[in-house]
C-alpha cells in the first residue's frame, strides 16, 4: 500500500488564489513527521513546511500552511495568495518514527501546480 | 542557507562507462541521502549513511554503490552505466534531531 498518497496531478490556479494541495498517509506509527517541498523546473527541492504527529496546532510558514487532520491521515498543504514563482512540483513526504531514530523520508507522486496570470 | 553541492549537474555518458557521482556538505551533518527521481515522478530513496563508515540500502534497489570516508562527502558510483540509469538524482543531509532534509541541486544522469 502506497504511504503518502497524492491524489492531484496537476492543477490550475489563479493569481493571488488560494490553493489546497491533498496529501494522505498510511502509518501504523504513532510517532511521525510530515513535510511538503516544492520542485522548481529546475529540479532542486525546497523545503516549505513540518508537521509533526505530537504538534497539537496546525503548522504555519509564511503563505503556507498545513491542514493537519490525525483522525483522517491528512496533511494538506494550503498555499494562500499565489504567485507566478509558485508555479512548481509540490510533493509531500513522511518520516516514521522518532527522529533519533533515523530520517528516512518517503515521497508521494507530487502535484504540479500551475499558476495563471 | 543550505549548503550542499553536487557535481556535475549535468552528465551525457555512453554505455558501460564508470562515473561517479558526488555530494558534499559543508553543514557538518551526520546523516546524508541518494535519491532517483524520473522526470515529474516521485523520490526514491536508494542509499542513505548515518555517518562516517555508515552506509545502506534505500528502498529502491540500485546497482549503484555509495561510500562515506568523510563527514561531508557521500559519493555515488555506477560501475557499469546503462540507458536504465538515466534518471535525476538528489543528494541530501540532515542533522541529527531535525527531520527536515536538505537537498543538493542534483544530477541529471543520460546514458545512451
Amino acid at each position: 500500500a502506497q504511504k503518502i498518497t497524492q491524489t492531484q496531478p496537476g492543477m490550475f490556479v489563479q493569481e493571488k488564489e488560494a490553493v489546497t494541495l491533498d496529501c494522505t498517509y498510511d502509518t501504523s506509527d504513532p510517532s511521525y513527521g510530515l513535510f511538503w517541498y516544492k520542485q522548481p523546473s529546475s529540479g532542486e527541492m525546497i523545503f516549505l513546511i513540518y508537521q509533526g504527529s505530537y504538534d497539537q496546532q496546525n503548522a504555519t510558514e509564511g503563505r503556507y500552511s498545513l491542514n493537519f487532520q490525525k483522525a483522517r491521515k491528512s496533511a494538506n498543504l494550503v498555499i494562500s495568495a499565489s504567485q507566478l514563482g509558485d508555479s512548481a512540483m509540490y510533493f509531500c513526504a513522511m518520516r516514521e518514527g522518532w527522529e533519533a531514530a533515523g530520517n528516512k523520508l518517503t515521497f508521494g507522486g507530487g502535484t504540479r501546480v500551475l499558476v495563471k496570470p | 542557507e543550505a549548503d550542499i553541492y553536487q557535481t556535475p549537474r549535468y552528465l551525457v555518458i555512453g554505455t558501460g562507462k564508470k562515473i561517479t557521482l558526488e555530494c558534499s556538505q559543508t553543514m557538518g551533518h551526520d546523516k546524508m541521502y541518494w535519491y532517483q527521481q524520473d522526470p515529474g515522478m516521485e523520490l526514491h530513496l536508494i542509499h542513505y549513511s548515518y555517518g562516517v563508515n555508515s552506509t545502506e540500502k534505500g528502498d529502491l534497489s540500485s546497482e549503484s554503490t555509495v561510500s562515506r570516508i568523510r563527514t561531508e562527502h557521500f559519493p555515488l558510483t555506477l560501475e557499469s552505466a546503462r540507458p536504465s540509469h538515466t534518471s535525476q538524482y538528489l543528494c541530501a543531509s540532515s542533522p541529527w534531531g531535525e527531520g527536515e532534509q536538505y537537498f543538493g541541486p542534483g544530477t541529471r544522469l543520460t546514458v545512451t
